[in-house]
């Protein structure tokens, strides 16, 4: 199977600022990457769709202009959370498209 | 529009004891189902996947699903269970083949020595 991985594995910042997290697809260059955010005993949400070289799907409910996700090249999606508030804090996991998804480690965010 | 429901937020099995985890799903056409477990501040690692044929789908680590489409669900089973079986467990559908998942709540197992 496909090898994810996410960077950084764990971040902790203030609320305000923005946060970048990469999602990178090792072994095989992956055309779509997904996005999910995981509460606290909760389920995976899918945020969005990234797609290599075109704009981002996101579901619905889902700000845009705060979850920014671009998909430069094949091996490489970021996720940047814009002005972050506490509320944003979460578990973040990528997840790469090869015949089936494959994910990463994810992300724990904290923002205070 | 497509779910996945389970019933139990936590299941608690002793160790050398059959398991179940329970899943019911509601999608139109044919599903893909999956089994995925994920281990604290982990990923999800795949388990298993039903996709045609067979009913009864055998997995990683000794885990097995039975599909059945008459009462719409996809239990996760394991004839004897392991302490480092002890996880959370996420049973998703893929009405669309492979590329967009929907997960169900999540069960958490507890495997006792």
């Amino acid at each position: 199977g496909a090898v994810v991985s996410q960077h950084p594995s764990w971040v902790i910042c203030k609320s305000g600022t923005s946060v970048k997290i990469e999602c990178r697809s090792l072994d095989f260059q992956a055309t779509t990457m997904f996005w999910y955010r995981q509460f606290p005993k909760q389920s995976l949400m899918l945020m969005a769709t990234s797609n290599e070289g075109s704009k981002a799907t996101y579901e619905q409910g889902v700000e845009k202009d705060k979850f920014l996700i671009n998909h430069a090249s094949l091996t490489l999606s970021t996720l940047t959370v814009t002005s972050a508030h506490p509320e944003d804090s979460s578990f973040y996991i990528c997840s790469v498209y090869y015949n089936e998804q494959f994910f990463g480690p994810g992300t724990r965010l904290t923002v205070l | 529009a497509q779910s996945v429901a389970q019933p139990e937020d936590q299941v608690n099995v002793a160790e050398g004891n059959p398991l179940t985890v329970k899943c019911t799903y509601s999608v139109s056409g044919n599903p893909y189902l999956f089994w995925y477990v994920q281990y604290p501040n982990r990923g999800l690692q795949f388990l298993l996947k039903y996709i045609t044929g067979d009913n009864l789908v055998k997995g990683s680590y000794g885990f097995e699903a039975e599909f059945n489409k008459s009462q719409t669900s996809f239990h996760l089973k394991k004839p004897s269970a392991l302490v480092s079986d002890s996880a959370l467990y996420f049973c998703a559908v893929s009405p669309q083949g492979f590329q967009k998942l929907v997960f169900g709540t999540g069960t958490r197992l507890l495997v006792s020595p």
